[in-house]
């Protein structure tokens, strides 16, 4: 059975500060790692790693993954109140089915 | 984002009755999925679907059922209503298995 683990459960940070949030991972046959933003509402997709991508970058937001070792983290600098949500990992296996971890909430104050 | 809505958006109703929930999405995405979202378990599969008329299960698909008659429509049916499944239900598509899901909005169903 796939399975994915997030930690922290949560966080609390201050603006401005860098957050690193982990996912690690056990599935058949690894097709891709994603990582979603959830506010109060539906997760908003933001990046995906494969094999042939296994390093993104978006603004202040970047993810890479460790396909050897199983996991990925994603990393938020210089952060802001707007990024304050739940983050969510999800993992395609050979079943072509994600799979997600319970999130990791983070919660940015002033 | 894919255009995908949900309706109902909000829904509470009674144990033991029949409950339909909608999905629809203009992207013309073959894919398309049914999730639960409960605190500590976080996203569930229930049941998912590969093209019109073509659906199989995921790992909570007890007590639901799910059509789909066109590419754009996705109906998920709780068959008998139960307290258990009070929840939070999202719908996703994608263009094909390898890529990434875009999730509607969401319906918060409520079973008394």
């Amino acid at each position: 059975e796939d399975k994915v683990v997030q930690s922290p459960l949560s966080l609390v940070v201050h603006e401005g500060d860098t957050v690193t949030l982990n996912c690690s991972y056990e599935v058949t046959n690894f097709r891709s790692l994603l990582w979603y933003k959830q506010e109060k509402k539906a997760p908003t997709f933001l990046f995906m790693l494969t094999s042939s991508g296994i390093e993104k970058k978006s603004g202040r937001l970047s993810s890479i993954l460790d396909k050897k070792e199983l996991f990925s983290i994603l990393n938020i600098t210089a952060t802001q109140t707007g990024d304050s949500a739940v983050y969510l990992c999800a993992v395609g296996g050979s079943n072509y089915k994600l799979t997600f971890g319970k999130g990791t909430l983070l919660t940015v104050n002033p | 984002d894919a255009g995908i809505t949900q309706s109902p958006r909000h829904k509470v109703t009674e144990t033991g009755t029949p409950v339909t929930l909608r999905c629809h999405q203009t992207e013309n995405h073959r894919y398309m999925y049914w999730y639960r979202q409960d605190p500590g378990h976080g996203l569930r599969l229930i049941h998912y679907s590969y093209g019109v008329k073509d659906t199989d299960k995921g790992e909570v698909s007890d007590g639901y059922s799910v059509s789909r008659s066109k590419t754009e429509d996705f109906l998920l049916t709780l068959e008998s209503a139960t307290s258990s499944q009070t929840s939070v239900y999202f719908c996703a598509s994608a263009i094909s298995l390898s890529d990434e899901q875009y999730f509607g909005p969401g319906t918060r169903l409520t079973v008394t």
